[in-house]
C-alpha cells in the first residue's frame, strides 16, 4: 500500500488561472480532508469529503471547491488563483464517520502562483 | 475559534538533554489532542494522541486541562528526533477538522 498519494508534485500557475489537485486515499479509507500549508505555518483545514459530499468546510472562500469520487479519491479545485494561494496542499485520508480517528497525510502538492 | 499555540518556532537541545515542546490550546469542552511529526523529506505523520496515553519513540504528552496545555516531552533527546513537530486538536462532536499549531522545529545538536 503506497499510502495516500497526491498529484502533481509541483505546479506553477499564474494569477487568475484555475488548478486541480488530486488525491488517492490510503487503501480502506473512505474520508478525505484537504489542508493548505503556507510557508512557516501549520496545515490549515480547507474541507472534508465523506460519501462523495462535503461534510465540513474551513474558513476558505468559494474559489476552493472539491469533489469525491465513488472510489473515494478526491480533487481540490481552486479558481481565480491569487498570489496568496501559493502553498503546500496536503491531502489526508481516514476511515469512518469522522470521529477522532487517525488521519494519514500525503506528500503534498506544492503550488506556486506567479 | 479553536486555537492551538506553539510558542517556540525553534528549539535546539544537545543530544541526551531533556526535551519539552510546548503546546497550549483554547478551552472548549473535551478536546482531542495530537502531536504530529515531520522528519526531513518525509510526510506528516501522527506521533501520539492524548486519548491513547502511549509513549512513542520515548515521547510522552500529558493533557493538563487546568493549564490548557499538551506539552510533548522526552527525557533524553536523540539526533534522530530532529524534525518539525505540530500540535493539533480535533474540534470534537459535530466537527471533523484538525486545527494545527504553527509548529516547532526541534534541532538536536550532537
Amino acid at each position: 500500500d503506497a499510502g495516500v498519494t497526491q498529484s502533481p508534485t509541483h505546479l506553477i500557475k499564474t494569477r487568475g488561472q484555475q488548478v486541480t489537485l488530486r488525491c488517492s486515499p490510503k487503501s480502506g479509507h473512505d474520508t478525505v480532508s484537504w489542508y493548505q500549508q503556507a510557508l512557516g505555518q501549520g496545515p490549515q483545514f480547507i474541507f472534508q469529503y465523506y460519501e462523495e459530499e462535503e461534510r465540513q468546510r474551513g474558513n476558505f472562500p468559494d474559489r476552493f471547491s472539491g469533489h469525491q469520487f465513488p472510489n473515494y479519491s478526491s480533487e481540490l479545485n481552486v479558481n481565480a488563483l491569487l498570489l496568496g494561494d501559493s502553498a503546500l496542499y496536503l491531502c489526508a485520508s481516514s476511515f469512518g464517520t469522522g470521529g477522532p480517528t487517525e488521519q494519514f497525510f500525503g506528500p503534498g502538492t506544492r503550488l506556486t502562483v506567479l | 475559534a479553536q486555537r492551538v499555540t506553539q510558542p517556540e518556532k525553534l528549539l535546539s537541545v544537545f543530544k541526551g538533554a531533556p526535551v519539552e515542546l510546548k503546546c497550549n490550546y483554547s478551552y472548549s469542552g473535551s478536546p482531542e489532542l495530537f502531536w504530529y511529526v515531520q522528519y526531513s523529506r518525509q510526510r506528516l505523520q501522527l506521533l501520539l494522541r492524548h486519548i491513547s496515553r502511549e509513549s512513542i519513540k520515548g515521547f510522552t504528552a500529558d493533557l493538563n486541562k487546568g493549564e490548557t496545555s499538551f506539552h510533548l516531552k522526552k527525557p533524553f533527546a536523540q539526533e534522530e528526533d530532529s524534525a518539525m513537530y505540530y500540535c493539533a486538536r480535533f474540534s470534537g462532536a459535530g466537527s471533523y477538522q484538525l486545527t494545527f499549531g504553527k509548529g516547532t522545529k526541534l534541532s538536536v545538536i550532537p
